[in-house]
């Protein structure tokens, strides 16, 4: 039983390059979320998935953009990547809402 | 809007101190509030939640609406509790299928 799994788990971008990270549960939840993590700031969400075929935005969604392919996949873009956008990315799941999360192991993305 | 705040980013206590993590929330209705926790070079996971009302680990946290705070304790810290700690929010409607995190709070457990 795999949890949630991310790719990549490494990444390094040129500014102005586009990227896809993908994320992918096993376990039937619902719910999906995508958070970005930095130091001093915590855990802020970027876009989530209520349940399949709804998206909405979280705290900070600028310059990124999310799909929800099916009920286990959750995948974010980034289209034109900025220095800013350096951080270490989770996605995580849940059965149902906001309840409790089962995170994947995070992607660190650098953008130079 | 619903934030969680978390005032101190390191605590540092000596092994078999008591411990308390403080975690202070903003929310208009009846929140529900979870502590998450991250070791060193494992994944994100839940700690406890306040509905549950259980000891995990040692610790545990009670939810005080009249002063808005759901603080982790645990009265004798060990070596093992050193990691990040999350304090997170759920809201009860409209935004319960967010989940606010705290800036979170390093704790390092020393000899």
């Amino acid at each position: 039983n795999a949890g949630v799994t991310q790719t990549p788990k490494f990444q390094v971008l040129k500014t102005g390059q586009s990227m896809t990270l993908q994320c992918a549960q096993d376990m039937n939840h619902n719910s999906m979320y995508w958070y970005r993590q930095d130091p001093g700031m915590g855990l802020r969400l970027i876009y989530y998935s209520a349940s399949e075929g709804t998206t909405d935005k979280g705290e900070v969604p600028n310059g990124y953009n999310v799909s929800r392919l099916n009920k286990r996949e959750f995948s974010l873009r980034l289209e034109s990547a900025a220095p800013s956008q350096t951080s270490v990315y989770f996605c995580a799941s849940s059965v149902s809402g906001a309840n409790v999360l089962t995170f994947g192991a995070g992607s660190r993305l650098t953008v130079l | 809007a619903q934030r969680v705040t978390q005032p101190e980013k390191l605590l540092s206590v000596f092994k078999g101190a008591p411990v308390e993590l403080k975690c202070n929330y903003s929310y208009s209705g009846s929140p529900e509030l979870f502590w998450y926790v991250q070791y060193s070079r494992q994944r994100l996971q839940l700690l406890l939640r306040h509905i549950s009302r259980e000891s995990i680990k040692g610790f545990t946290a009670d939810l005080n609406k009249g002063e808005t705070s759901f603080h982790l304790k645990k009265p004798f810290a060990q070596e093992e509790d050193s990691a990040m700690y999350y304090c997170a929010l759920r809201g009860s409607t409209g935004t319960a299928s967010k989940l606010t995190f705290g800036t979170g709070t390093r704790l390092q457990v020393t000899l």
